[in-house]
């Protein structure tokens, strides 16, 4: 399967400790995105990298959150001192710039629960 | 800010019954997209509407876009159940998309 793979799809852990996630892109993908989806909601912007280059963050990503791109394929993204707040679906994407439509394909997520 | 509307918000209707779901969009956009979700996994792309006057098909979903009136349409022919999920309406805009809250579908058989 060539698509966009997400580790791990589940994770459970208490409020304090420390999460990351990874997100393996479409190869060849220049961009790759994080959203975060909270229950019966839409899928919300992060951020997002181009190749190695972060260039752009919401404000929803506090200082607790942070998002690597190291050699611009994978991405990390690591959450710290963990709050109930931050379980949630955290859905990755990426698309290639100089396709027909630019379209952002999505990962199956990682779920994120809270304690 | 760019804001996205879908209406409804939760729609349950009989099987062969034909149904429309509205998205407004506050601002410009490059694009426009529809995407299918089923609970507890990920979305699927269905349709990715460029320009006014645009219209999609694939089976018994119709999408259409109309740019002036910053309005699309996901029309569903003849329900059936396995079209039962949330549909996500969402826009592209400065690279990122924005999603609405998405339309709760459930079809009774």
């Amino acid at each position: 399967d060539t698509g966009v793979s997400q580790d791990p799809r589940h994770k459970i852990t208490k409020r304090g400790q420390n999460v990351t996630f990874r997100c393996d892109p479409i190869s060849e993908h220049n961009r790759l995105y994080w959203y975060r989806q909270t229950l019966g909601q839409g899928p919300e912007f992060l951020t997002y990298f181009q190749n190695e280059a972060q260039l752009e963050k919401s404000r929803l990503l506090s200082d607790r959150f942070s998002a690597e791109r190291p050699k611009g394929s994978f991405s990390t993204l690591e959450i710290q001192r963990t709050e109930q707040g931050d379980s949630a679906m955290y859905l990755c994407a990426s698309s290639f710039t100089l396709a027909l439509y630019n379209e952002q394909f999505f990962g199956p997520g990682t779920r994120l629960t809270v304690l | 800010e760019l804001k996205v509307e879908q209406n409804p918000l939760f729609l349950s209707m009989q099987e062969g019954k034909n149904y429309t779901i509205y998205c407004n969009y506050s601002t410009t956009s490059d694009r426009l997209y529809w995407y299918r979700q089923d609970p507890g996994k990920s979305l699927e792309s269905l349709f990715v509407l460029l320009s006014n006057g645009a219209v999609k098909q694939e089976g018994r979903l119709m999408a259409s876009l109309d740019t002036k009136a910053r309005l699309s349409t996901l029309h569903i022919t003849a329900a059936v159940h396995d079209l039962s999920a949330t549909y996500f309406c969402a826009v592209l805009r400065d690279d990122k998309i924005i999603f609405g809250k998405g339309t709760r579908l459930h079809i009774l058989p």
